[in-house]
């Protein structure tokens, strides 16, 4: 079974930039994994933000961007808000099954 | 607007199936993928398996491959998962999710939380 591995955590100060990666055990993550990304709030369902890399839903603030970076799937928060604090999951495409990341929880 | 709208809570024993319904409107149903996640309290998302709402082809995560069946009722634009045998450790929130076009996960039912307890 593929293991797709995050960032446990990050801490940011409000204004900053971090970036979150998506890592898989099968190698580099590349645009046929269709990396989706989305952010889940203490007690919500998960919102989605971030399609096929780099494509933003209708709803994405525009601070947050998708990547391909150094072999693996990217997101970027610039200029990050108190209200991004929240976990990010990444979501994979592998063959025809999907596969979460463990997530990355962002303080801010 | 689209809308995943997800059956209530379930308190079941062990050894017992659990079937959750994810109705949704605001589109044509039958024009895309359903997913199945859940979440074990305080865990992460862990993916399940989908449905292509159009034809009926499903998939599975080879975890639950032997436990989970989902289905559709083009009619009531439905989608179910049931999951059988049921173990403490499956006690979680269930989510459907819709795939749209373009690989693209986008609206997620509001969750239904399965309880196993004896």
């Amino acid at each position: 079974q593929t293991v797709v591995t995050q960032e446990p955590s990050l801490t940011v100060s409000p204004g900053e930039t971090v970036t979150l990666t998506c890592a898989s055990s099968t190698g580099a993550v590349t645009s046929g994994y269709f990396p989706n990304w989305s952010q889940q709030k203490p007690g919500q369902a998960p919102r989605a933000l971030i399609y096929s890399t780099s494509n933003k839903q209708s709803w994405t603030p525009a601070r947050f961007s998708g990547s391909l970076l150094g072999g693996k799937a990217a997101l970027t928060l610039s200029g990050v808000q108190p209200e991004d604090e929240a976990a990010y999951y990444c979501l994979l495409f592998q063959g025809d099954v999907w596969v979460f990341g463990g997530g990355t929880k962002l303080t801010v | 607007q689209v809308q995943l709208v997800q059956s209530g809570a379930e308190v079941k024993k062990p050894g017992a199936s659990v079937r959750v319904s994810c109705k949704a409107s605001g589109y044509t149903f039958t024009s895309c993928t359903i997913h199945w996640v859940r979440q074990a309290p305080g865990q992460g998302l862990e993916w399940m398996g989908w449905i292509n709402a159009g034809n009926t082809e499903t998939r599975y995560s080879q975890k639950f491959q032997a436990r989970v069946t989902i289905t559709r009722d083009t009619s009531a634009s439905t989608a179910y998962m049931e999951l059988s045998n049921l173990k403490s450790e499956d006690t979680a929130m269930y989510y459907c999710a819709r795939q749209s076009g373009g690989s693209a996960f986008d609206y997620w039912g509001q969750g239904t939380l399965v309880t196993v307890s004896s």
